[in-house]
């Protein structure tokens, strides 16, 4: 079973919708966690932690539930530039686990 | 330099030769980490150092593959006898310390013929 494993979409919606990525973990013992967007064949850049409390930014929020061991990120108010991948990390000791991504592409 | 730099960007070479991939991590950092990425996949550990020391090779595929960190700044990733299945994205990141994120390279893309 892979470490980290998302939904690989795509996604299309129109320009001003919601949409919401979900993650599951598979290591209880995971304990920090990361929103990463990579554009097309460009490197994975830092969207945001992901916070126990949930944490927003703007449009974006980030939750995450332990219990159930998935993190959840949230986009209001897509616009055209967030297309792209948005792959979900969880840190377990000193070893970051990527997912491989779910593509989110935002349509006028 | 302000971000973390690896070259070549691009590498083209023949099956059975060596290549060399360098990494030049954001000024400070001690943690670096090495990943390959194939197309439509994220990141897969291969390995980090904290200063010089390798922390954690377990995600090198085999004994062909290797990286030193000698002066706890520029690294290397080296590939022996490259073989087909070696194509891929290659990327450095490094980060301030090991649990902290990271900052990743342009990485190289390494096509093996």
């Amino acid at each position: 079973r892979k470490e980290v494993e998302q939904d690989p979409g795509p996604f299309n919606v129109p320009e001003g919708a919601t949409v919401a990525f979900n993650c599951t973990y598979s290591n209880s013992a995971s304990q920090s966690f990361f929103w990463y967007r990579q554009d097309c064949r460009k490197e994975p850049k830092l969207l945001m932690s992901v916070y126990s409390s949930g944490n927003e930014d703007g449009r974006f929020t980030a939750q995450l539930n332990r219990a159930s061991q998935y993190i959840s990120l949230l986009i209001r108010d897509s616009k055209l530039s967030d297309s792209a991948t948005y792959l979900c990390v969880a840190l377990t000791g000193n070893q970051f686990y990527f997912g491989t991504g779910t593509s989110l592409t935002v349509i006028p | 330099g302000a971000g973390v730099s690896q070259s070549p960007r691009y590498k083209v070479t023949k099956r059975g030769q060596d290549v060399a991939l360098r990494c030049d991590p954001i000024s400070g950092h001690v943690s670096l980490y090495w990943y390959r990425q194939a197309l439509g996949q994220g990141p897969e550990f291969l390995t980090y150092f904290n200063y010089e020391a390798q922390q954690d090779k377990s995600g090198l595929p085999n004994d062909r593959f290797s990286a030193e960190r000698p002066e706890g700044s520029i690294s290397t990733l080296t590939i022996q006898r490259t073989e087909q299945r070696d194509s891929a994205m290659y990327r450095c990141a490094s980060s301030p310390y090991s649990n902290q994120p990271q900052h990743f390279g342009d990485g190289t893309r390494l096509s093996i013929l």
